[in-house]
């Protein structure tokens, strides 16, 4: 079975702050990655997804996150955080072997951004 | 192109009761998975529907139920009520051939008193 540990529950930050949140996962086969992003009242919606390719992978907003698979890691960074970028953040993972597998996730770290 | 709905945004039911709520997938998505997420922890999968078959189900008892329609809806039900189930009930929709990537609706806030 698959799981997936985020290691900080709460994370303050300055606005303009670099901040990093991290996440390691555990699997005995191949998954994919994605970050999710949950605002106040809202639902989920996807910041960014590795699914193969480079292990860079890059969000519209300015978010990055890097797949390491000797430390089954995927870390999400952003150099610069504004305001707006407060918001819980959900890493999770899901099979590579077959289609429309359920997404593991974990428990997510609450991203603060003080002005 | 609309995206994932969800019905109602709030519900307050009573230990016992039977509770139904609906979600409505993204246009052109075959596939829908329920999640609960409780307070203050990661959504948890409850089961998928695809094609109006259940096609996976997680650790919930069977007091929690489905239904997909032929137009990709879907249902949640559950039945008798605990204290526990309190939570945030997120319905998600992916296609076939891009099932990983699944598209949330903003959720059914449900709480048993």
């Amino acid at each position: 079975a698959q799981s997936v540990t985020q290691l900080d529950s709460q994370v303050p930050v300055f606005e303009e702050a670099p901040v990093e949140l991290r996440c390691n996962y555990s699997s005995s086969v191949s998954v994919y990655l994605f970050w999710y992003v949950q605002y106040p009242n809202q639902g989920l919606q996807l910041l960014l997804k590795y699914l193969s390719g480079s292990t860079l992978v890059e969000s519209i907003n300015g978010f990055e996150a890097e797949f390491n698979k000797s430390q089954t890691s995927f870390h999400l960074r952003k150099p610069s955080v504004h305001i707006s970028d407060t918001a819980e953040y959900f890493c999770a993972v899901t099979l590579t072997n077959s289609g429309n597998t359920p997404l593991v996730f974990g428990k997510g770290t609450r991203l603060s951004v003080i002005a | 192109e609309t995206g994932v709905t969800q019905s109602p945004t709030h519900l307050i039911k009573t230990r016992g009761q039977q509770v139904t709520l609906r979600c409505s997938s993204q246009s052109g998505h075959n596939t829908v998975s329920w999640y609960q997420q409780a307070l203050g922890q990661g959504p948890q999968f409850i089961f998928q529907y695809y094609r109006e078959e259940e096609n996976g189900r997680g650790n919930f008892p069977p007091r929690f139920s489905g239904l997909q329609f032929p137009n990709y809806s879907s249902e949640l039900n559950v039945n008798a009520l605990e204290l526990d189930d309190s939570a945030l009930y997120l319905c998600a929709s992916s296609a076939t051939g891009d099932s990983y990537e699944q598209y949330f609706g903003p959720g059914t806030r449900l709480t048993v008193t």
